[in-house]
């Protein structure tokens, strides 16, 4: 199993621009949740659903943030437009019911000068 | 509502020093309970998890208990090595189809 994947690993953007960030849950997993990490606020949850509806959105920061599902295999989280405080790490996780383990993936770290 | 407070870091131990960071809860019901861990540049991984009181949970040399009188859910290791260093997050899931809610992490630095 290739784990939770997550592209770009790093993203470099100029304020105003458009971002989008994707994702690739665990196959057969029906949750997915999107964090936000800050040294200043720690592990934020964003969004998450299951089987590809958004059940929670009430951490989505502004209406610049959106977040789709259109497939078991595949979520996107785009920032239009983008600021320089939405530079972060982004985390994509996956599970099988909320009571199992989070998978992880990497990370997408954001930088918007 | 339903939270989780963990011990500031950083903190910052020599090799095979005796490792506690605390965690404790608070929710309205009886919670499962996990502890997450970040290495360098990586996403979180499951660490370890109690699902009743007085449960234990265990990997890698750490444990936690489950202590619903003192609603803790500290974390131990009795010899820490300098791989060990990474970031700590202790979280809950209080029921099916919530998410996790995790505190703010415990950064751990371990030198040798």
């Amino acid at each position: 199993d290739a784990g939770v994947i997550q592209s770009p690993r790093h993203e470099v953007t100029e304020m105003g621009q458009e971002v989008t960030l994707r994702c690739k849950p665990i196959s057969g997993h029906d949750y997915l949740f999107w964090y936000r990490q800050t040294m200043m606020r720690g592990l934020e949850l964003l969004i998450y659903f299951n089987n590809n509806v958004p059940i929670d959105d009430s951490g989505m920061p502004e209406d610049r943030f959106s977040a789709k599902m259109p497939n078991a295999s595949f979520s996107t989280l785009k920032i239009q437009p983008s600021e320089p405080r939405d530079s972060a790490v982004y985390f994509c996780a996956s599970s099988l019911g909320t009571l199992s383990p989070l998978h992880f993936g990497n990370g997408t770290r954001l930088t918007v000068t | 509502g339903n939270s989780v407070t963990q011990m500031e870091g950083p903190v910052t131990l020599s090799e095979e020093a005796f490792l506690t960071i605390n965690c404790t809860y608070t929710a309205t019901g009886y919670p499962s309970l996990f502890w997450y861990v970040q290495y360098p540049g990586e996403g979180l991984q499951l660490l370890l998890k109690a699902t009743k009181a007085d449960d234990k949970g265990s990997n890698k040399g750490f444990e936690a208990t489950y202590r619903k009188e003192t609603t803790s859910f500290h974390l131990e290791k009795g010899s820490v090595q300098v791989s060990d260093s990474a970031v700590y997050f202790c979280a809950l899931s209080f029921q099916a189809g919530t998410a996790l809610i995790f505190g703010k992490g415990t950064t751990l630095s371990v030198s040798s």
